[in-house]
């Protein structure tokens, strides 16, 4: 199994700010998901977080907005950049769910701009 | 492209009644398949899982669920629900081989004294 710890878990942000969030793994990992999941909404994932490399985003989600850090195989941060009242959501981080384990997945941080 | 149906957005139980969730799935091969929980302000909780195997799966919670592949089904079921089980529930498959999860709407569940 895998713990996630997720920081803050929330924030109300004024718009035009950024917020970077947190995200600690207690093992190694080589991929990290970073979804987002607008008020009354699933989950979408935003990107997948490799170490080493670029993160790969989804359709619609671009690196100007969501830049994303992956320094080491057990920490990621997603950072949401020049905050709009549309980006209040709740943002989580997850570890795969691969060939037959589950996908864990951290507390959420809950979003507000205002 | 992989997709995941649940087409009941909201539904009130009495407590102590039973519980359906419907879950259609849409991908090419054999899917990884999963229920999980959101209760309000927490995190996502998985109840339970499909790989292989046993079409009928048991989960936490007394929870349980049955693969159908001629329906593309996973619908969760519980005999008896608990005021405790209010919350919204999610299907997801398993994406791709990067192990991403795509969900579907979730359904929020409602329980009525």
């Amino acid at each position: 199994s895998a713990v996630i710890s997720q920081k803050p878990s929330r924030d109300i942000c004024q718009r035009g700010t950024s917020l970077t969030i947190q995200c600690q793994v207690d093992s190694q990992v080589t991929m990290m998901f970073w979804y987002r999941q607008q008020p009354g909404q699933s989950l979408t994932l935003i990107a997948t977080a490799n170490q080493g490399s670029e993160a790969t985003y989804e359709s619609g989600f671009v690196i100007d907005k969501f830049p994303i850090s992956r320094p080491n195989l057990t920490f990621s941060t997603l950072t949401v950049s020049n905050m709009s009242p549309e980006d209040s959501s709740i943002y989580l981080c997850s570890v795969p769910a691969s060939g037959g384990t589950e996908a864990f997945f951290g507390q959420g941080t809950r979003l507000t701009v205002v | 492209a992989q997709s995941v149906t649940q087409p009941d957005i909201h539904i009130t139980v009495s407590e102590g009644a039973s519980l359906e969730l419907r879950c259609n799935y849409s991908y090419g091969a054999t899917p990884y398949l999963f229920w999980y929980v959101q209760s309000p302000g927490q995190g996502l909780q998985l109840l339970l899982k499909y790989f292989s195997g046993d079409t009928l799966v048991q989960g936490i919670k007394g929870f349980e669920a049955e693969f159908k592949r001629s329906q593309s089904s996973f619908n969760l079921r519980k005999p008896s629900v608990h005021w405790s089980d209010a919350a919204e529930y999610f299907c997801a498959v398993e994406g791709g081989s990067q192990g991403n999860l795509i969900f579907g709407k979730g359904t929020k569940l409602s329980v009525k004294p």
